[in-house]
């Protein structure tokens, strides 16, 4: 089956601006998790969604925000972006028939300059 | 709270040499453990996990055993391959949850 795709894989952007990013989880998954990956603070949750919800939400500002549509693809915004904000969003999906193991996509890397 | 350690790096061993690469966790109740490895330029792959205490995981060579008495779940493999060169990285899943703790990952660089 097909795996969990982002887009785009890379992103440049300018301070002050906002991006919104795009991940599409396996068929069938209804979860999807993001993740912030950075050399300083490794890989941080960020939040997950389930069936439009968000379950779960890790120690973020506000300007992190996503959403989960009713096809299950997820889209994560970053808004009034800082120069901190340069990472790789990483995005997993999972199923609870798999007992919630998760399968990571290639992520995003955002650079903001 | 739940959280996972695991060794710094950076690790260099030679082809064919013995790795180990420690894990530690704490957690609230009976966590799922897992060892995921990214390639560079690459998102996570899931290498091996365990459920449950005593469970060990196996993948590719590689090797981790859940040890509740220790809170451990060391990574080892006997013989490293230059195409092992990644970073890893321990994990554990809340019981019933979806909410994963990485650790901070171990690069292993393997030189011929």
């Amino acid at each position: 089956k097909a795996g969990v795709t982002q887009t785009p894989r890379y992103l440049i952007k300018t301070r002050g601006q906002q991006v919104t990013l795009s991940c599409s989880p396996i068929s069938g998954h209804r979860s999807v998790s993001w993740y912030q990956q950075t050399p300083g603070q490794g890989l941080q949750f960020l939040f997950e969604y389930f069936s439009e919800t968000q379950r779960n939400k890790g120690n973020f500002p506000g300007r992190f925000s996503g959403r989960q549509f009713s096809n299950s693809r997820s889209e994560m915004n970053v808004s009034t972006l800082e120069l901190g904000d340069s990472a790789l969003y990483l995005c997993a999906s999972s199923s609870w028939t798999e007992n919630y193991e998760q399968y990571f996509g290639p992520g995003t890397r955002l650079t903001v300059t | 709270g739940n959280s996972v350690t695991q060794m710094e790096g950076p690790v260099t061993l030679s082809e064919e040499a013995f790795l180990t690469i420690n894990c530690t966790y704490t957690a609230t109740g009976y966590p799922s453990l897992f060892w995921y490895v990214q390639y560079p330029g690459e998102g996570l792959q899931l290498l091996l996990k365990a459920t449950k205490a005593d469970d060990k995981g196996s993948n590719k060579g590689f090797e981790a055993t859940y040890r509740k008495e220790t809170t451990s779940f060391h990574l080892e493999k006997g013989s490293v391959q230059v195409s092992d060169s990644a970073v890893y990285f321990c994990a554990l899943s809340k019981v019933g949850g979806n909410q994963f703790y990485f650790g901070t990952g171990t690069s292993l660089t393997v030189i011929p």
